[in-house]
């Protein structure tokens, strides 16, 4: 069926630098997205989200960008803080289907 | 405002046996979705309730069943466990509205289950 994956499984970057986060998807009707940041023990906390109809939302240090054109979606954290250390995942939907994450990408921030 | 609770937060069952896991959702949601988390992946979709009917299914087999109950908490039933049933098992409530536009989901911690 149709996923959505992420390019980089690690990303490593130090206190107060900017980090993007990558996702590629593959199903060309999905038509909302969201980031969603996951901590050791915890559930998926919902970051931002994004529908087709914009390419670019900004939130509090956070910007998520959408690409249609070549099925790309990205995450950029301003300032990126020690405690931004997670996993993240994008999630793709198309019109009222559920939820379909992808693998998800460890972000370390070292001080 | 509640956030979405989860019980138990640890269990440990014997493969054959059979498990209940439960789910309080998010005040104001209308809509429950239950995920499967295995170790290092995304969470996997298990199946949505919305007016205490199943309206949409993941791939899982028959004997992962569900409930949602009036007040919009739910519960996760798991038969014949295997072995491959270990991991965590996130509940997610969101609400439904005017145009059937869903919010996005919010989850609980999950439960982690450990078959032996």
């Amino acid at each position: 069926g149709e996923s959505v994956g992420l390019h980089l499984p690690t990303l490593s970057v130090q206190e107060g630098d900017n980090s993007i986060i990558n996702c590629a998807y593959s199903n060309s009707a999905s038509d909302y997205f969201i980031w969603y940041k996951q901590e050791s023990g915890k559930g998926p906390q919902f970051i931002i989200d994004i529908r087709s109809n914009m390419d670019k939302r900004q939130g509090q240090r956070v910007t998520v960008l959408l690409n249609k054109t070549v099925k790309h979606l990205s995450l950029q954290i301003a300032a990126t803080q020690p405690g931004d250390s997670a996993v993240y995942f994008c999630a793709e939907r198309s019109g009222y289907s559920t939820l379909t994450f992808g693998k998800g990408t460890m972000l370390l921030v070292s001080p | 405002e509640t956030g979405v609770t989860q019980s138990p937060t640890h269990l440990i069952k014997t493969r054959g046996q059979q498990v209940t896991l439960r789910c309080s959702s998010q005040s104001g949601h209308n809509t429950v979705s239950w995920y499967q988390q295995a170790l290092g992946q995304g969470p996997q979709f298990i199946f949505q309730y919305y007016r205490e009917e199943e309206n949409g299914r993941g791939n899982f087999p028959p004997r992962f069943s569900g409930l949602q109950f009036p007040n919009y908490s739910s519960e996760l039933n798991v038969n014949a466990l295997e072995l491959d049933d270990s991991a965590l098992y996130l509940c997610a409530s969101s609400s439904i509205g005017q145009g059937l536009i869903n919010s996005p989901l919010h989850f609980g911690n999950g439960t982690r289950l450990t078959v032996t």
